[in-house]
């Protein structure tokens, strides 16, 4: 069965510093992978997804992630983080049609001033 | 383009009721797939409805179940209700093909 770890529970960053958030998933053949950002009390928005070609994604509000498969990783990345990206992310990997998506446990970020 | 609406937002029940929750998917999505959130089990898939028919299926006892209407409406509903149950239950849509969920804001159930 497919699985996605999300190695960091909780991480703080300060305001303009870059951010790095890990995904790992396990799967035997390049699964559609997505990474989706969610505020409290919120339901879940769409920041990018990988489904194939490009290695390098960009997505909404500035963010990019990149599939190494090698390593079986799809990390969340920005250069320079604002208050307002303090929300909790989850990566989500998923076969066939997609609709049915197995989320990591979640990572929450927190943006000091 | 309205998004995925979800009703009501909150519901309190208590435990032995049970709960019907609605979801309207994004207009031309055929695709509804439904989601539990919890603090201890995270997010985990219940099912998914397509043109009526329920296409995939969680790991979820059989209290919780679900159908689609013509319109693509969907409905959840939770049987007998356990404390266990509390939970943001969510809703997702999507269009043929896309391979990709829209997500509604959901619907906090809290069981007393």
């Amino acid at each position: 069965a497919q699985s996605v770890t999300q190695p960091d529970i909780h991480i703080t960053v300060s305001e303009g510093a870059s951010l790095e958030l890990r995904c790992n998933y396990s799967y035997g053949a390049t699964p559609y992978l997505f990474w989706y950002v969610q505020s409290p009390g919120q339901g879940l928005q769409l920041l990018l997804k990988y489904f194939s070609g490009d290695t390098l994604v960009q997505g909404i509000k500035g963010f990019e992630a990149e599939f190494k498969r090698s390593q079986s990783s799809f990390n969340l990345r920005k250069p320079s983080v604002h208050w307002s990206d303090a929300a909790e992310y989850f990566c989500a990997v998923a076969t066939g049609t997609a609709s049915k998506l197995t989320f990591g446990t979640g990572t929450r970020l927190q943006v000091t001033l | 383009k309205a998004g995925v609406t979800q009703t009501p937002r909150y519901l309190i029940k208590t435990r032995g009721q049970q709960v019907t929750l609605s979801c309207s998917p994004i207009s031309g999505h055929r695709s509804v797939s439904w989601y539990q959130q919890t603090p201890g089990q995270g997010l985990q898939f219940l099912f998914e409805y397509f043109s009526e028919t329920q296409r995939n299926k969680g790991n979820f006892p059989g209290r919780f179940s679900g159908r689609q209407f013509s319109n693509s409406r969907s409905e959840m509903n939770v049987s007998t209700l356990e404390l266990g149950d509390s939970a943001l239950y969510l809703c997702a849509s999507s269009s043929d093909g896309a391979n990709i969920q829209y997500f509604g804001a959901g619907t906090r159930l809290s069981v007393l």
